[in-house]
């Protein structure tokens, strides 16, 4: 059981498609963020939104487009993917500007064909 | 820049043995410094956390970790390993970029359990 949930749970796009990851949290927390899980790297931050404002930005390819209507969704818009782009995404919460942990969703497992 | 190394990739124990997993961090002020679990297919679970105060921390399903500044370490234990625990372990360290929290990880490390 998690607060935190996204769809789709599986997706095989091509390279010229457009998608969206959704993810929707149930927990009133106002900070929400955008994981990227690739084999054998790291978790890398993608985007973080509080209170439904972009405050980080890390590099991120624009084909990748996050968007979040209020502080229970958060989408990220998927266009002219790359094969490499194939990976796990997390999507996260917390609950606002302290040192709080950070809940996840199950993740959108990408492939990119 | 905050970093974090997990110098273990794999470890296998036998069900039953004591754990560590190995963590050392890099980060310029007081950090916080996380525990995640995932299991295949799922998401990441928060094991346990150290913000301040006492240096052993207890978590969830029997596993401690002991935030050592002086080794900037943050090993996870657990003194008694159950099949179930089979899974990849990741730790974090956050910071607070003026809004949000925002979580550096290290690598993982998978672990096995042998029966």
């Amino acid at each position: 059981e998690t607060g935190v949930t996204q769809t789709p749970r599986h997706l095989v796009m091509g390279m010229t498609n457009k998608k969206s990851l959704k993810c929707e949290q149930h927990l009133g927390h106002n900070a929400m963020y955008w994981y990227k899980q690739s084999a054998k790297k790291p978790l890398e931050l993608m985007f973080v939104y509080s209170l439904e404002e972009r405050v980080e930005n890390n590099s991120v390819p624009s084909r990748f487009s996050p968007e979040c209507p209020n502080s229970s969704h958060l989408f990220l818009h998927l266009h002219t993917l790359q094969p490499e782009d194939s990976a796990l995404y997390l999507c996260a919460s917390t609950r606002g500007t302290g040192a709080t942990e950070a809940f996840f969703g199950q993740g959108t497992r990408l492939t990119v064909v | 820049a905050q970093s974090v190394t997990q110098p273990d990739i794999h470890i296998t124990v036998s069900e039953g043995a004591s754990l560590e997993l190995r963590c050392n961090y890099s980060y310029g002020a007081t950090p916080y410094l996380f525990w995640y679990v995932q299991s295949p297919g799922q998401g990441l679970q928060l094991l346990l956390k150290y913000f301040s105060g006492d240096t052993l921390v207890q978590g969830i399903k029997g596993f401690e970790a002991e935030f050592k500044r002086s080794q900037s370490s943050f090993n996870l234990r657990k003194p008694s390993v159950h099949w179930s625990d089979a899974a990849e372990y990741f730790c974090a360290v956050g910071a607070l970029p003026g809004g949000g929290n925002k979580l550096t990880f290290g690598t993982g490390t998978q672990l096995k359990v042998e029966l």
